[in-house]
């Protein structure tokens, strides 16, 4: 079984520049999980998705951030003018989606904004 | 939200010994409880869960415990090797939003 594919796995930046991450969910997967982890830190979770719709998107800065999952399958990432402080590993996760479900995690991208 | 604390954030043990990760939450809610090993540059992977009709659960060398008085849940690994040297992360999932919420992690480094 595929596992949950991310890309790119890593990106290098200067401020101010954008940068989209792409997801593509185990097949049969309608949740979607976008987390980011900052260097030695847990991953935080900043939005998911059932299906193609927004479940929970407050820990999204947007302003700057935005993610999409329009046919239900994968998913975009895009940070619009990335700051330094945006430098972290950005994760991808999938689950069945009935409650208390194990996620899984893809390779993430490795994000460094100079 | 759920707030997880986790402690320590380091932990060195001697190879052969166990080793504890200790997290707490906030909402009584909350009913599902993993565990993730993070190697370096790899993603996290699951290694062992609890929900909260369990107060045990053990697999292999893994034993994690569960009170839901006291909200807090544990993590031991007994007779630990030098490959259970990572990170782990310990989370909670809301009974009510379905959102995993994790700790921020515990570096464990096995000796030999």
């Amino acid at each position: 079984e595929a596992g949950v594919t991310q890309s790119p796995r890593y990106a290098v930046l200067q401020e101010g520049q954008a940068v989209s991450f792409w997801c593509d969910p185990i097949s049969g997967h309608d949740t979607l999980y976008w987390y980011q982890q900052p260097r030695d830190q847990g991953p935080q979770l900043l939005v998911y998705f059932r299906d193609e719709a927004v479940i929970d998107n407050s820990q999204l800065p947007s302003d700057r951030f935005s993610a999409v999952r329009p046919k239900g399958t994968n998913s975009t990432l895009k940070i619009q003018s990335a700051k330094q402080g945006d430098t972290a590993t950005y994760l991808c996760a999938s689950s069945t989606g009935t409650a208390n479900e194990r996620l899984f995690f893809g390779h993430g991208t490795k994000l460094s904004v100079l | 939200g759920e707030q997880v604390e986790q402690l320590p954030s380091i932990l060195r043990v001697q190879e052969g010994s166990s080793a504890s990760i200790n997290c707490s939450y906030e909402d009584s809610a909350s009913n599902y409880f993993p565990w993730y090993k993070q190697e370096p540059g790899e993603n996290p992977k699951l290694i062992i869960d609890i929900r909260s009709n369990m107060e045990r659960k053990q697999i292999q060398e893994l034993i994690v415990l569960l009170d839901k008085k006291a909200k807090r849940f544990s993590l031991h690994i007994t007779d630990t090797q030098p490959g259970d040297s990572a990170m782990y992360f310990c989370a909670a999932t809301g009974a009510n939003t379905g959102k995993l919420t994790f700790g921020h992690g515990t570096i464990l480094r096995v000796h030999p």
